[in-house]
């Protein structure tokens, strides 16, 4: 049981818009500990796509963005295009738990 | 440019102890204020961090696998280990390296070498 709770899936038609929330506490996303948001696309390593609820790393478009509010977050995408299709996960910091907890993952779907 | 590389063998048999290690390149590991992480996933699910070490040797675990898990620094080799002991089927994962710095998310990973518990 992840101290994250995330939709194990959502999915959208290509240029539409989708969310994906992320669901804590006030140990973790309440204590105003930051979050951050990972894309995994099939077969490779986690790519860091959101750090620090709102801020995106060099090289990730503007279509992708996050943002967060009381005990959640939530991962934007806007624009879907097909490759977007992969798994997401947020992370953050619990003080129950430990310095890193991640979400389930949400499976994106582009019909 | 930080590369990270894992490495170790792919099996395991039970009971036995699961070592690998991670290689980074392109930056020393004392430098930028990084943490090394050991992360897993188990087939078809989602990510499990196991635990981080600074450079300086100050190591942080996951309560349900701490009594099990050194990791270790080699800032000679610009290495760091995981060593996790008295392993069973339930051990059976991808296990990646990554690093991060306070706040701000891991933002190198290795490619994840996958390690199967089997005798």
């Amino acid at each position: 049981q992840s101290v994250l709770t995330q939709p194990p899936s959502v999915s959208g038609a290509p240029g539409q818009r989708v969310t994906i929330s992320c669901t804590g506490s006030s140990s973790n996303i309440g204590a105003t500990y930051d979050v951050h948001w990972y894309q995994e696309l099939p077969g490779t390593a986690p790519k860091l796509l959101i750090y620090a609820n709102n801020h995106r790393p060099s090289g990730v478009p503007d279509r992708f963005s996050g943002s967060r509010s009381g005990t959640s977050a939530s991962l934007a995408i806007s624009g879907l295009q097909a490759e977007d299709e992969a798994d997401y996960y947020c992370q953050s910091y619990d003080s129950l738990s430990g310095p890193v907890v991640f979400g389930g993952g949400t499976k994106l779907t582009v019909l | 440019q930080v590369q990270l590389q894992e490495s170790g063998p792919g099996l395991v048999k039970p009971s036995q102890t699961l070592s690998l290690t991670c290689t980074v390149s392109g930056d020393p590991l004392t430098s930028g204020g990084y943490f090394w992480s050991w992360i897993r996933q188990h087939p078809g699910k989602g990510l499990e961090w196991i635990g981080y070490s600074y450079y300086s040797g100050t190591s942080y675990y996951h309560p349900s696998l701490k009594s099990r898990v050194a990791i270790s620094v080699d800032t000679s080799k610009n290495e760091f280990s995981l060593k996790l002991t008295s392993v069973t089927a339930a051990d059976t994962a991808v296990y990646f390296c990554a690093s991060h710095r306070v706040d701000a998310g891991f933002d190198y990973w290795g490619r994840g070498t996958l390690v199967m518990v089997s005798s």
